[in-house]
């Protein structure tokens, strides 16, 4: 099993619906998350650290479910440039990081 | 500021070849990670310098494979008698926290 899973997509949504996925991770030890967001053929760039209250950016909001070992992403109001993959990190205790395979996301107008 | 560089940005070479990948984190980050990514794959995980720790060459999937650190600071990712398999983008990154921060990758085609 991979030390975190997500699922692919991709989610083809409208402009301005709302979106929002899952990834989970397999070690109860892991102790910080985040989302980075990849464009196509482009580096990784941070999206938002996922705080255990759960924690809003503009149209973003990140929550963490330690019980079931999941964060989630949720996009309000999408737009076309959140097109994009989004990729989930999640840092274990002893400072290993794993990213998982990312979600694809297509917004069209 | 400077973000993240890496060098050459596109590398063609032919199988059986050695290349040399560089990359220049951004100033005083004491941890650097390449990571490859296949088209339309995940992060894999290669290696990770944290300070003058010994590295972390867990992920590196073969004894082709090889990285340097030198001076706390530039990184060189060396494959030996590449195979096509190796095809990819290798990202570099660099973090002083938990906040990682990526370069434009080198993109690499082995025929």
């Amino acid at each position: 099993r991979k030390e975190v899973e997500q699922d692919p997509g991709p989610f083809n949504v409208p402009e301005g619906a709302t979106v929002a996925f899952n990834c989970t991770y397999s070690n109860s030890a892991s102790q910080s998350f985040f989302w980075y967001r990849q464009d196509c053929r482009k580096e990784p760039k941070l999206l938002m650290s996922v705080y255990s209250s759960g924690n809003e950016d503009g149209r973003f909001t990140a929550q963490l479910n330690r019980a079931s070992q999941y964060i989630s992403l949720l996009i309000r109001d999408s737009k076309l440039s959140d097109s994009a993959t989004y990729l989930c990190v999640v840092i274990r205790n002893d400072y290993k990081l794993s990213f998982g395979a990312g979600t694809t996301v297509t917004v069209r107008a | 500021g400077a973000g993240v560089s890496q060098s050459p940005s596109n590398k063609v070479t032919e199988k059986g070849k050695d290349v040399e990948l560089r990359c220049d984190p951004i100033s005083g980050h004491t941890a650097l990670y390449w990571y490859r990514q296949s088209l339309g794959q995940g992060l894999e995980f290669l290696i990770y310098f944290q300070g003058n720790s010994a590295p972390d060459k867990s992920g590196l999937p073969s004894d082709r494979f090889s990285a340097e650190r030198t001076g706390g600071s530039v990184s060189t990712l060396t494959i030996q008698r590449t195979q096509q398999e190796d095809s990819a983008v290798y990202l570099c990154a660099s973090s002083a926290g938990e906040t990682q921060y990526f370069g434009p990758g080198t993109r690499l085609l082995v025929l």
